[in-house]
């Protein structure tokens, strides 16, 4: 069970958009505390993709873009390719654990 | 290139020890925290700990405090991560990763190492 809830799965055609949500609680994500998300390609290390809530590292394309309010986070891929195909994490901060916390994961399939 | 390569994974027997090792290059080292994460077989990802610059701030997972020790080699640009009493839960694939941002609380972390991957059974 993880401290951070993301649905296990999404799926769209290409060029539609689809959105992953990062659910947590007043000790991470409601506490104010910045979300990260990470893209894993299959039988592949994560890789950074989106940093403090919404900033994309140099190299990752604009159709990914992240936001958060409240106790939750979203991922937004728009323009979906077959590259897209993938798990991707979110992760953040949890004050009562002391530590980094991840979400379960999320798989995207393209239609 | 900014570039980190673990090693050390192994087939262990329960109640063994094993210690994994990541090699940093492309970046200076001596200036950057460092964590180790692990995913299980077909699970998502788990962080295990931290270890700041100096050595000085470290912190851990419930799930490993007290049988795992994370360390640093500032001159060989390296860091270590000592697992103790083995568990079969322990199975996983291990990833160190440079952490990013100003503080703890707002770390993320790139890059990733391939991963080293770690078996416990008899």
């Amino acid at each position: 069970q993880s401290v951070l809830t993301q649905p296990p799965s999404v799926s769209g055609a290409p060029g539609q958009r689809v959105t992953i949500s990062c659910t947590g609680s007043n000790s991470n994500i409601g506490a104010g505390y910045d979300v990260h998300w990470y893209q894993q390609l299959p039988g592949t290390a994560p890789k950074l993709l989106i940093y403090g809530d919404s900033n994309r590292p140099s190299g990752v394309p604009d159709r990914f873009s992240g936001s958060k309010s409240g106790t939750s986070a979203s991922l937004a891929i728009t323009g979906l390719q077959a590259e897209d195909e993938a798990d991707y994490y979110c992760q953040s901060y949890d004050s009562s654990l002391s530590g980094s916390v991840f979400g379960g994961g999320t798989k995207v399939t393209v239609l | 290139e900014e570039y980190l390569v673990e090693s050390g994974g192994g087939l262990v027997q329960p109640g063994g020890s094993l210690r994994l090792s990541c090699a940093a290059s492309g970046f200076t080292f001596s200036t950057q925290g460092m964590i180790w994460v692990r995913q299980a077989p077909g699970k998502g990802l788990e962080w295990l700990s931290y270890i700041s610059p100096s050595s000085r701030t470290i912190y851990y997972a419930e799930s490993v405090k007290g049988r795992f020790t994370i360390s640093r080699d500032n001159a060989k640009k390296s860091v270590f991560l000592q697992m103790n009493s083995l568990r079969a839960e322990d199975t996983a694939l291990y990833y160190c990763a440079r952490v990013k941002g100003s503080s703890v609380p707002v770390m993320w972390f790139d890059p990733w190492g391939q991963g080293t991957l770690v078996s416990v059974s008899s």
